[in-house]
């Protein structure tokens, strides 16, 4: 069964770059789609981006400009970094894995709160 | 972008009740949409995916169905720990989008 561990809470400073790493248990990272999504504080989930099996990286064009997710194969090992943060990224950050183009998100990190201060 | 809208908002009702829950796309996204179930403070957890296919471990009292841009999740007997907030996500078109989730809480 495959576990997605991500790091502890961290706080960022407005206009800096956010960083996030999620760690593959029990699977190897080049088998799955590796999925970066986001949740502010009482509000709803936003999909961020992945990278696909293949290599290749597909971003929601809301965040494209600022966002890059890179994997890490031979440490399994897959990351996020989104440049420029404001107030408005500040979220619960998941990492989360899908098996095929068109599955759903399964499973997820714990989830890595994130704050953006001035 | 596909937008996926969710009804009801919030309902609140009853351990044993059959509650019904409905998604909506946009667009067409065939069958390419799952179902989560997020409680306050904790990860979401994947119950259906493929508008209909139960994952491992989900109780079989839920259930999806639904193609083009029509869903629906029914729970057939609400039980205490199903009170929480159920979102459907498309994963047809890039980018995945979430409906805003459906709430239910306890009457």
């Amino acid at each position: 069964q495959v576990q997605l561990q991500q790091r502890g809470a961290r706080p960022v400073k407005s206009s800096e770059t956010l960083s996030l790493t999620c760690g593959v248990y029990g699977g190897s990272s080049s088998s799955f789609y590796l999925n970066w999504i986001r949740q502010p504080p009482g509000k709803g989930l936003e999909w961020i981006g992945e990278v696909s099996p293949a290599g290749s990286t597909d971003y929601n064009p809301s965040l494209r400009s600022r966002v890059t997710i890179s994997r890490d194969t031979s440490k399994n090992v897959f990351s996020l970094k989104l440049m420029s943060v404001t107030a408005a990224d500040t979220a619960v950050y998941y990492c989360s894995t899908r098996v095929t183009a068109s599955g759903g998100f399964d499973p997820w990190g714990q989830g890595t709160p994130v704050t953006v201060s001035s | 972008d596909i937008q996926m809208t969710q009804s009801p908002y919030s309902l609140s009702a009853s351990v044993g009740d059959r509650v019904t829950l409905t998604c909506r796309a946009s667009q067409t996204i065939r069958n390419n949409l799952s179902w989560y179930q997020q409680k306050p403070g904790k990860v979401p957890r994947l119950l259906i995916s493929g508008a209909s296919s139960l994952q491992s471990g989900v109780p079989s009292r839920f259930s999806g169905s639904g193609s083009g841009t029509d869903f629906t999740l029914i729970i057939s007997g609400l039980q205490p720990e199903d009170f929480a907030t159920y979102y459907c996500q498309q994963s047809d078109t890039s980018p995945f989008t979430f409906g805003p989730g459906s709430k239910v809480d306890i009457k």
